[in-house]
């Protein structure tokens, strides 16, 4: 399968642990998205990255979440001293845009995200 | 700010009815629309989009939606379901040249044999 590939699928940590994401896009694309959802909710956008530059991150939820993409490849989203309130699903999507600034008729492909449980 | 509303959170038919289900942004400029679905223990995946063009787009699996500007709406439609559109689906809006999707909260479809 060469789509957009999310490790772990499943997280389970004690509140005020920090933990670690990964997304591997697909291979090809220059973007990559981050969006959180919560049941009942649609996914809410967090952050993302045009090749390994970090064009939008305001609506990071903290200063404890960060993500990072050194190689414009894959990219690590980290929380940090984790809240019950992050307990969510975390999805990365992907996307080959060719340009900046303009408004892509590209759609993005979402991975099968990273579910997070804080006990 | 971008918001995209989508009523009758949960919507239980019959096979062989029809589906409707609205899809309402509040964005006023130009705008890209999306349709994803994610099928039970599957990830997003795209059914239809509208850029440009004409405003009745067909998707994968007999979907359809309809852009009506004047309303800020983009309805999504099947004349007659199947047990496996099982699903949920989600209504996404792109209004920006960051492409950051604003999804609504998405319609939970539940079709009965």
């Amino acid at each position: 399968d060469t789509g957009v590939s999310q490790d772990p699928r499943h997280k389970i940590t004690k509140r005020g642990q920090n933990v670690t994401f990964r997304c591997d896009p697909i291979s090809e694309h220059n973007r990559l998205y981050w969006y959180r959802q919560t049941l009942g909710q649609g996914p809410e956008f967090l952050t993302y990255f045009q090749n390994e530059a970090q064009l939008e991150k305001s609506r990071l939820l903290s200063d404890r979440f960060s993500a990072e993409r050194p190689k414009g490849s894959f990219s690590t989203l980290e929380i940090q001293r984790t809240e019950q309130g992050d307990s969510a699903m975390y999805l990365c999507a992907s996307s080959l845009e060719l340009g900046t600034g303009i408004l892509s008729n590209q759609p993005q492909h979402f991975g099968d995200g990273t579910r997070l449980s804080i006990l | 700010a971008q918001s995209v509303s989508q009523h009758n959170h949960h919507v239980i038919l019959s096979e062989a009815a029809s589906l409707e289900l609205g899809c309402n942004y509040s964005y006023g400029g130009t705008v890209n629309l999306f349709w994803y679905v994610q099928y039970p223990g599957q990830h997003l995946q795209l059914l239809l989009k509208y850029f440009s063009g004409d405003p009745l787009v067909k998707g994968i699996k007999g979907f359809e939606a309809e852009f009506i500007k004047s309303k800020f709406s983009f309805n999504l439609r099947k004349p007659s379901v199947q047990w496996s559109d099982t699903a949920e689906y989600f209504c996404a809006v792109n209004a920006d040249g960051n492409n950051r999707l604003a999804f609504g909260k998405g319609n939970q479809v539940v079709v009965i044999p």
